[in-house]
């Protein structure tokens, strides 16, 4: 069953320096995603990703994030200078088009100390 | 906000019995899925349900939809020790957005 790879599986990074995380997802999807979960919250949205440009972000995914899909594989989220309150599960997820379901990475757990 | 809600909050269940979890929503929605995620790990998708659709079966799991009442519900049948884990709800808006509920905690008691 393809998946979706996510590395590192955990991230502990200073405030105030940045982090690349890293998200392999499915080779024939089309769309792709990160969201975050702070411990012991609720699933939230940032951004999506279709045809190299971002197509929906949240509030959350302000001008400290950026996404990048480098070469056709890679799907990476930047978060330029990290703050304590961006510690959390980051997701990475694909899919192949709507009438699929999104296939979920394992994630990666940021701390950020 | 679009949010689904889920209830119960929490659920605690013998083995064998079936688990009932409930979604609501507030938009129009071209599809609802449910996930399931085990503590601190990933989510897995279990099922896909259109709007167009109102009742969809995969294995033990049976999930209903009601776009009248902007609500879904997740059967579990016969549910086992290894069931044990969050269930969210999410739904993907007419205006292709998705979004998570706050999630069910299933326990399941051997």
């Amino acid at each position: 069953e393809p998946e979706v790879t996510q590395t590192p599986s955990h991230q502990v990074t200073q405030m105030g320096q940045e982090v690349i995380l890293r998200c392999v997802p499915i080779s024939n999807h089309l769309y792709f995603y990160w969201y975050r979960q702070i411990l012991g919250q609720k699933v939230e949205f940032l951004v999506s990703f279709y045809n190299n440009e971002i197509s929906e972000k949240s509030e959350i995914f302000d001008d400290q994030f950026s996404v990048e899909r480098p070469d056709g594989s890679n799907f990476t989220l930047k978060i330029r200078s990290t703050k304590l309150e961006d510690s959390a599960m980051y997701f990475c997820a694909s899919r192949r088009d709507s009438s699929y379901g999104y296939t979920f990475g394992s994630g990666t757990r940021l701390t950020v100390v | 906000s679009q949010q689904g809600e889920e209830d119960p909050q929490a659920l605690s269940i013998q083995e064998g019995e079936n688990a009932t979890m409930n979604c609501s929503y507030k938009t129009s929605i071209n599809n609802l899925q449910w996930y399931r995620q085990n503590s601190g790990r990933g989510l897995v998708h279990l099922i896909l349900i259109r709007s167009n659709e109102r009742e969809k079966h995969s294995g033990r799991l049976r999930v209903t939809l009601d776009t009248s009442k902007k609500s879904s519900s997740l059967l579990i049948t016969a549910s086992r020790a290894a069931d044990t884990a969050s269930y969210f709800c999410a739904t993907e808006t007419t205006g292709n957005q998705f979004y998570f509920g706050t999630g069910t905690s299933l326990t399941v008691i051997p």
